[in-house]
């Protein structure tokens, strides 16, 4: 499967705790982007990647949150210190280029965080 | 306020009815892409729709982006119970620095009864 690819499926953290997730781009895809989906609301832009370099970050909220897409390896969204509030579904897509043009973003099927 | 406003939020239809889904917005798109999300899974990509007037077919699903690039619709022919799910439209708006951001409009769930 050359697919988007996250992980953990699901995770589960205590209040304060760290939470880091991952994901491996389409095979020949450079440009990564993180959304969140919370409950009863749609898909919100968190993050948008490209190797080593953050484009866009516009949806992060200013604290606690992290993102980075080093040169080798996935692409990783960090929390740290979660609240119960982070409770969400996080999905990474990948595109080949900038802009849909063409160049459409695919998805993975997400991480499901839950906090306790 | 929802940049892209999609509706209807829920429909609930009869195996063999037709059936349309809107999303509209005041802000031009320099492109709109519709897809389709399952329980517990990512949303899986239908079409992407660049241009003014654009419509594109995919077996019984027909899209069309609005002539203005503010609006698109996605209309289904003859619906079947394995068209149920959640239908989602999301743009990428048109010049300043929203390249590569996908809106989201907030998704119509479809149920088609057998």
């Amino acid at each position: 499967n050359a697919g988007v690819m996250q992980n953990p499926r699901h995770l589960v953290r205590r209040r304060g705790q760290e939470a880091r997730l991952r994901c491996s781009p389409m095979k020949g895809h450079s440009h990564v982007y993180w959304y969140r989906q919370l409950p009863e609301e749609g898909l919100k832009f968190m993050v948008y990647l490209q190797k080593e370099n953050i484009i866009d970050e516009s949806g992060m909220p200013k604290e606690r949150f992290s993102a980075e897409f080093p040169k080798e390896g996935p692409s990783i969204l960090r929390i740290q210190q979660v609240v119960r509030g982070d409770s969400a579904a996080y999905f990474c897509a990948s595109s080949s280029g900038r802009g849909a043009r063409g160049q459409p973003q695919h998805f993975g099927d997400g991480t499901r965080l839950s906090i306790l | 306020t929802q940049l892209l406003e999609q509706s209807p939020q829920f429909l609930s239809i009869q195996e063999g009815e037709n059936l349309t889904v809107y999303c509209n917005s005041s802000s031009v798109f320099s492109s709109l892409q519709w897809y389709r999300q399952e329980p517990g899974e990512g949303p899986v990509l239908l079409v992407t729709v660049v241009t003014g007037g654009e419509v594109k077919k995919l077996k019984r699903l027909t899209f069309q982006f609005g002539d203005a690039r503010k609006d698109s619709s996605l209309h289904i022919t003859a619906a079947q119970p394995g068209d149920t799910g959640l239908y989602l439209c999301a743009g990428e708006r048109a010049g300043g620095t929203s390249y590569g951001k996908l809106t989201f409009g907030q998704g119509t769930i479809l149920t088609v009864h057998p």
